[in-house]
């Protein structure tokens, strides 16, 4: 089926420096999110993206956090500055419509701020 | 506001043993609702969903019927194996403000012993 893929699948980073988690969706796909999962804890929505635009942000998609897909290419999440609280698997989806479609998730990407 | 409940944080179970896992939403639309299965290293996928009310999904021997008198979207199998050992998710799709909205519930990890 179709697949959508995160580079990378770990990232061990300090605390205050930039990270970028890269997703790379279905190809046909038009919509975008980023989830976050604390180990051990449920999986959490941050944000919504389309047509260059965020959509819908969570309480948790703090000012620290950017997302974009440049061009149609890889739809990114930025962290800068990071924060330890920010470790975390930070799961990309795609879906071809809002209409009843389901989402496609990546394998994840482990953060992990020291 | 809207939400997902699952009761159940871990549910073991013995080989051919038959599955009851618990999930109630609260919304004031017209949910479609969801079932994803997330193993161990991987994304969460897609289970099964229903879009109207009183009807019944399937996939792979589990079942879930929408309950919209008791706001309920339980997952049932018969009998289950061990490949089934994996964390499930209840979420719906809401239409909130012209922006269709995905909520998971907290997950329900499920260990089926040989």
């Amino acid at each position: 089926g179709p697949k959508v893929l995160q580079i990378p699948s770990h990232q061990i980073i300090d605390m205050g420096q930039m990270v970028t988690l890269n997703c790379d969706p279905v190809s046909n796909h038009l919509y975008f999110y980023w989830y976050k999962q604390i180990l051990g804890q449920q999986m959490e929505f941050l944000v919504n993206f389309y047509n260059g635009k965020v959509m819908e942000k969570s309480k948790l998609f703090k000012d620290q956090f950017s997302v974009e897909r440049p061009d149609g290419s890889y739809f990114t999440l930025k962290i800068q500055p990071t924060a330890l609280e920010d470790s975390a698997v930070y799961f990309c989806a795609s879906s071809p419509d809002w209409g009843g479609y389901e989402q496609y998730f990546g394998p994840g990407t482990r953060l992990t701020v020291l | 506001g809207d939400s997902v409940i699952q009761m159940q944080g871990q549910v073991t179970l013995s080989e051919n043993d038959f599955l009851f896992i618990n999930c109630t939403y609260s919304t004031t639309g017209y949910p479609t609702l969801f079932w994803y299965v997330q193993y161990s290293g991987e994304g969460p996928q897609l289970l099964l969903q229903v879009t109207t009310a009183n009807n019944k999904g399937s996939s792979r021997g589990f079942e879930a019927t929408y309950d919209k008198g008791t706001t309920s979207f339980h997952l049932q199998k018969t009998s289950v194996q061990e490949i089934d050992s994996a964390v499930y998710y209840c979420a719906m799709r809401e239409l909130n403000t012209g922006n269709y909205k995905y909520v998971f519930g907290a997950g329900t990890r499920l260990k089926v012993i040989a």
